[in-house]
């Protein structure tokens, strides 16, 4: 049961252009919206995350983008730099039950 | 400030096998949980731990267990080891009760079945 999905298994963007990674949800009562991002070899990190009520959240280049009405959020990311290179992954959960993550999508930023 | 670590770095058994793997959180952190990464699929999350008690569990086979020591770290035991067992578990920690708080993650442990 695929709750969270990330269709995109890959993107490649040149460096200094916007990064656009999307995630669809089919669980209209999740809240809570995470993105995590994971280097090889190393446990994934947190990077942003935005609750219902906010369709808009910004930290520095990135900025997450909430559509209810669709069940869809966005991640973008500008400038893009070659270190942004990393698998994105993107969660969604409400209240004390599981968070759901998506399959993730590599990102490539080339020089 | 030390993270969260997990040990081993690698783990091979074979088939009907059992495998433990541990967990140790963020110093302050109460809560554990685990997730499963196997190729291609995204993180699945199989347990939570809060203050040594079991809070959730996700759909994962009675096989998969584990437990919440007094110092709060964590042991996830896998039972009759099955080839699709073979994944990254990852262990993640937080420092509050509410399961969405910040997670932080260690590297994982790669499981092997063959």
């Amino acid at each position: 049961d695929q709750q969270v999905k990330q269709n995109s298994p890959s993107l490649s963007v040149q460096e200094g252009r916007i990064s656009i990674l999307n995630c669809d949800y089919t669980n209209s009562m999740f809240d809570y919206f995470l993105w995590y991002k994971k280097y090889p070899a190393e446990g994934p990190t947190f990077l942003i995350s935005i609750s219902s009520i906010k369709d808009k959240n910004e930290d520095g280049r990135f900025t997450v983008f909430l559509n209810k009405s669709a069940k869809h959020l966005s991640l973008h990311i500008v400038p893009s730099q070659p270190g942004d290179s990393a698998v994105y992954f993107c969660a969604a959960g409400y209240n004390n039950n599981d968070m759901r993550f998506g399959a993730g999508t590599r990102l490539t930023v080339k020089p | 400030e030390a993270g969260v670590t997990q040990s081993p770095t690698h783990l091979i058994k074979t088939r009907g096998q059992q495998a433990t793997l541990r967990c140790s959180p963020i110093s302050g952190h109460t809560s554990v949980y685990w997730y499963q990464q196997a190729l291609g699929l995204g993180l699945q999350f199989l347990l939570w731990y809060d203050e040594g008690e079991e809070r959730n569990r996700g759909n994962f086979p009675p096989r998969f267990s584990g437990r919440q020591f007094p110092n709060y770290s964590s042991e996830l035991n896998v039972n009759a080891l099955e080839l699709e067992d073979s994944a990254l578990y990852l262990c993640a920690s937080s420092g509050g009760e509410k399961w969405d708080n910040e997670q932080f993650f260690g590297p994982g442990t790669r499981l092997t079945v063959l």
